[in-house]
């Protein structure tokens, strides 16, 4: 099946820092997403991003359907952004499942 | 517009007992999937479910578990004869279409003493 690798696995960042998350995945995709998981578990929806560049605030992020990659970019870090990131990804043929990457699990520092 | 929504939230059984867990999907989805997550690990999908039929159920536990999605009413994931290794969070997620972004609920914890 489909292989979705995340780096790094953990990150820790001083408030105020820029970070990047990468995704990689090894098959062609129709869907791709990116999510936060809070502290509390709740998991929050960040870009639906098949493909091309997306920006919402200070997050942004960039699929490169051709290269299998993804990145997730977070500027000027808040302690709130903390939280474990997960990246999932369904194939462009048959299952509708998302598949999830393990996760970058980012912590930042007041 | 309300989100996707689960209850409970927080479940806790006995070993043998059994669990159900139900999601309503937003409004207008007709596209219902469940996914769990073990402590410490990413989500894995279990079952994707149109409106009364299951459409792929190939991350499914074979023994003890089935999901449904009647024509009225929430979709509904059962847990029989839980164990202690079906601790874990469960989250169900809709889509209006196929090949469509997917909005998640807030999860049901479920707690096997």
């Amino acid at each position: 099946g489909i292989q979705v690798e995340q780096s790094p696995p953990d990150l820790i960042l001083q408030e105020g820092a820029n970070s990047t998350l990468r995704c990689n995945f090894s098959d062609s995709v129709n869907n791709l997403q990116w999510f936060h998981q809070n502290p509390w578990g709740q998991l929050i929806n960040l870009f639906y991003i098949p493909s091309g560049t997306k920006q919402n605030g200070r997050l942004s992020a960039t699929t490169v359907a051709t290269e299998r990659y993804s990145l997730l970019y977070i500027s000027s870090s808040q302690t709130t952004d903390s939280g474990v990131y997960f990246c999932a990804v369904s194939l462009i043929q048959g299952a509708q499942k998302l598949v999830f990457g393990q996760g970058t699990r980012l912590t930042i520092n007041p | 517009n309300a989100g996707v929504m689960q209850n409970p939230r927080h479940l806790v059984r006995r070993r043998g007992q059994e669990a159900r867990l139900r999601c309503s999907p937003m409004k207008g989805h007709s596209h219902v999937y469940w996914y769990r997550q073990l402590p410490e690990e990413g989500l894995k999908f279990m079952v994707y479910l149109q409106k009364e039929n299951i459409i792929d159920e190939s991350g499914m536990p074979k023994e003890r578990f089935s999901a449904e999605f009647p024509k009225e009413g929430p979709s509904i994931l059962r847990i029989q004869q839980v164990v202690r290794g079906d601790s874990a969070a469960y989250f169900c997620a809709s889509s209006p279409t196929t090949h469509n972004e997917q909005f998640f609920g807030p999860g049901t914890r479920l707690t096997v003493l």
